[in-house]
């Protein structure tokens, strides 16, 4: 089984833009999940989808948004960069989100705001 | 905010030495699990620890936890160079929302 492919792998971007990130969760995977890792804050929980549904959310400015598909693949977006947003964003995947469940993570996006 | 904090922050040791991180962790929870993830790269699970067990092992890998102690250690026996990675803990809040700690840098020299 293919594992959880994120694209792209790195991204530049300056200040005051948008960024749209994607990621295939592995086949069969219904729960994505979206963490942002930074050198300062370490790893934290950005949201979770589960059949195009949000059922979690992360503390994080509305700037920040995601969105699942029918086929289980999600995007998130960070509108209005801040210098503050760059990271390595990772999405992880498992079958259903259930509590107990390890998570397969992807390799990330290493996004640098400029 | 962090609900993990791992100690020791780095550890550095030689090839077939065993590697102790710690956790603690400040709320109730039913599980934790630890992850490993060498330099720029994705998390990979390693292991999940209910809160009604006290001791779990795979492989050369060994998890403890004390839920009164709210703490756990992992253990890794007769380490190689490929352990070489971050280690973190996690603690499992449902619906894959992780909390995971700032991590152990582990070095494995040969």
């Amino acid at each position: 089984k293919a594992g959880v492919t994120q694209t792209p792998r790195y991204l530049i971007k300056t200040r005051g833009q948008q960024v749209t990130l994607s990621c295939s969760p592995i086949s069969g995977h219904r729960s994505v999940s979206w963490y942002q890792q930074t050198p300062g804050q370490g790893l934290q929980f950005l949201f979770e989808y589960f059949s195009e549904t949000q059922r979690n959310k992360g503390n994080f400015p509305g700037r920040f948004s995601g969105r699942q598909f029918s086929n289980s693949r999600s995007e998130m977006n960070v509108s209005t960069l801040e210098l503050g947003d760059s990271a390595l964003y990772l999405c992880a995947s498992s079958l259903e989100g259930a509590q107990g469940s390890p998570l397969h993570f992807g390799n990330g996006t290493r996004l640098t705001v400029t | 905010s962090q609900q993990g904090e791992e100690d020791p922050q780095a550890l550095s040791i030689q090839e077939g030495e065993n590697a102790t991180m710690n956790c603690s962790y400040k709320t109730s929870i039913n599980n934790l699990q630890w992850y490993r993830q060498n330099s720029g790269r994705g998390l990979v699970h390693l292991i999940l620890i209910r809160s009604n067990e006290r001791e779990k092992h795979s492989g050369r890998l060994r998890v403890t936890l004390d839920t009164s102690k709210k703490s756990s250690s992992l253990l890794i026996t007769a380490s190689r160079a490929a352990d070489t990675a971050s280690y973190f803990c996690a603690t499992d809040m449902g619906y894959s929302t992780l909390t995971f700690g700032k991590g152990t840098m582990l070095l494995v020299s040969p």
